[in-house]
């Protein structure tokens, strides 16, 4: 299974663009490589997924090239509000189930 | 929207004592999870089933067991608790497509004493 490593903090100002960068060296053909946002006290909330190159949905998008090894989520323009950790993650099929590890996230904080 | 809905939000219990955390899922999803959640460790996976009566061990399943007798249930057992799995437990739910969302619950704060 892909393990995944990504910075363990990092600090924006409201307005900037953040981009978080997640490597995955081990990456399998089958795998997905799926994004999730966690607030305090919260369970994680999917943000995110993608296969390979770009995504984009209402809340960020996810920049994947082409040989996988790494993947990086953009949000564009933060708010006090994305304060959170953000867990990159790699998905695994097995007998039928789906078999994720979390790594430990990035805690981004957001000032004004 | 999908609601995962665990029974208790926080829980203190006594060394040795048998807990029991519940987990129910209101979207009729195949595939339940049970994660640990600690600091610096990030999460880490229990055991997940698949299917009813279905269960599969994940990265730390010592000391726990799981029971799935209905598709939307899932519950944690640890058979007699200890020191070591004072944790927030967060249960999670999917379909079974390849790539399919997980969908957390709000978590259990458990503190064994």
């Amino acid at each position: 299974l892909a393990k995944t490593t990504q910075p363990i903090s990092m600090d924006s100002y409201e307005g900037q663009e953040v981009n978080i960068t997640c490597s995955h060296n081990n990456i399998a053909t089958n795998d997905y490589i799926t994004w999730y946002q966690q607030f305090p006290s919260q369970g994680p909330r999917f943000i995110i997924q993608g296969y390979k190159t770009k995504v984009t949905n209402e809340v960020a998008s996810l920049f994947i090239p082409a040989d996988r090894k790494s993947s990086t989520l953009s949000l564009p323009r933060v708010s006090l509000s994305d304060t959170a950790v953000y867990y990159c993650l790699v998905g695994d099929i097995e007998t039928g189930g789906f078999k994720t590890i979390f790594g430990a996230g990035t805690r981004l904080f957001v000032k004004a | 929207d999908v609601k995962v809905t665990q029974s208790s939000r926080y829980l203190v219990k006594r060394t040795g004592e048998k807990v029991f955390l519940e987990c129910v899922q209101d979207m009729d999803h195949e595939n339940m999870f049970w994660y640990r959640q600690d600091p610096g460790l990030g999460l880490r996976l229990i055991y997940f089933s698949y299917d009813v009566k279905m269960k599969e061990k994940g990265d730390i399943p010592e000391g726990y067991s799981v029971s799935r007798e209905k598709k939307e249930r899932f519950s944690l057992i640890l058979e007699s608790a200890s020191t070591n799995q004072t944790s927030m437990y967060l249960c999670a739910s999917s379909l079974p497509a390849q790539g399919e969302a997980l969908h957390f619950g709000n978590g259990t704060r458990l503190t064994v004493t």
